[in-house]
């Protein structure tokens, strides 16, 4: 069984929409949480971070962690044509870089 | 991506040679880390670095091994390239080992390796 489990999608939806994008996972160890966002042929980039459960929010991005549930969202308000892109869930029992799981990402197509 | 540089972006090579891939940076970070990443299987750290000459093995290292001698480069070295070895290959750095709100974990763009 995988660490961490990501739908691959693709997700399409129209400009405006509110897009939920969700991870589950398997040890419930895990206390810190990161989304990030993968544009084609680029490296990802940091979108959010969370510790431990609850809700935080940047913007249009809202980052969800139910522990209870091992599950963690992340939702995008009034999304973009420019928020097509994969987004990667990862999360890790320590906050050591090295020792992040990954999620596969789901690929999120906004349409104009 | 600013501050780190994957080279070459793209590698074609046949089963059985050997093959590196090198990430440069000029953010003088001291922690360096090679990733993979595969449909379905999402990124997997092969070997990181924390420091010159301080390596250490990854989540899946077999096959692979790497080298610092100076603090900007860090090559990944593919010992006898295999078709299992067809992947994206990312390079990241950061600043601390330990994460901090206000800490980036940068990667590079990628370089794309088939292996036929």
């Amino acid at each position: 069984q995988k660490e961490v489990e990501q739908d691959p999608g693709p997700l399409s939806v129209p400009e405006g929409a509110i897009v939920s994008l969700n991870c589950t996972y398997s040890n419930s160890a895990f206390q810190y949480f990161m989304w990030y966002r993968q544009y084609s042929r680029k490296g990802p980039e940091l979108l959010m971070y969370t510790y431990s459960s609850g809700n935080k929010e940047d913007g249009r991005f809202t980052a969800q962690v139910d522990k209870s549930s091992k599950y963690i969202s992340l939702f995008i308000r009034d999304s973009q044509p420019s928020d097509s892109a994969t987004y990667l869930c990862a999360m890790s029992v320590i906050y050591n870089f090295n020792k992040f799981y990954f999620g596969s990402g789901t690929k999120l197509n906004v349409k104009p | 991506d600013a501050g780190i540089t994957q080279s070459p972006r793209h590698k074609v090579t046949e089963t059985g040679t050997p093959v590196t891939l090198r990430c440069h940076q000029t953010e003088n970070h001291r922690y360096m880390y090679w990733y993979r990443q595969d449909p379905g299987h999402g990124l997997r750290l092969i070997h990181y670095s924390y420091g010159v000459k301080d390596t250490d093995k990854g989540e899946v290292s077999d096959g692979y091994s790497v080298s610092r001698s100076k603090t900007e480069d860090f090559l990944l070295t593919l010992e006898s390239a295999t078709s299992s070895q067809t992947s994206v290959y990312f390079c990241a750095i950061s600043e601390r080992e330990f994460y901090r709100e206000e800490d980036g974990y940068t990667f590079g763009s990628g370089t794309r390796l088939t292996v036929v």
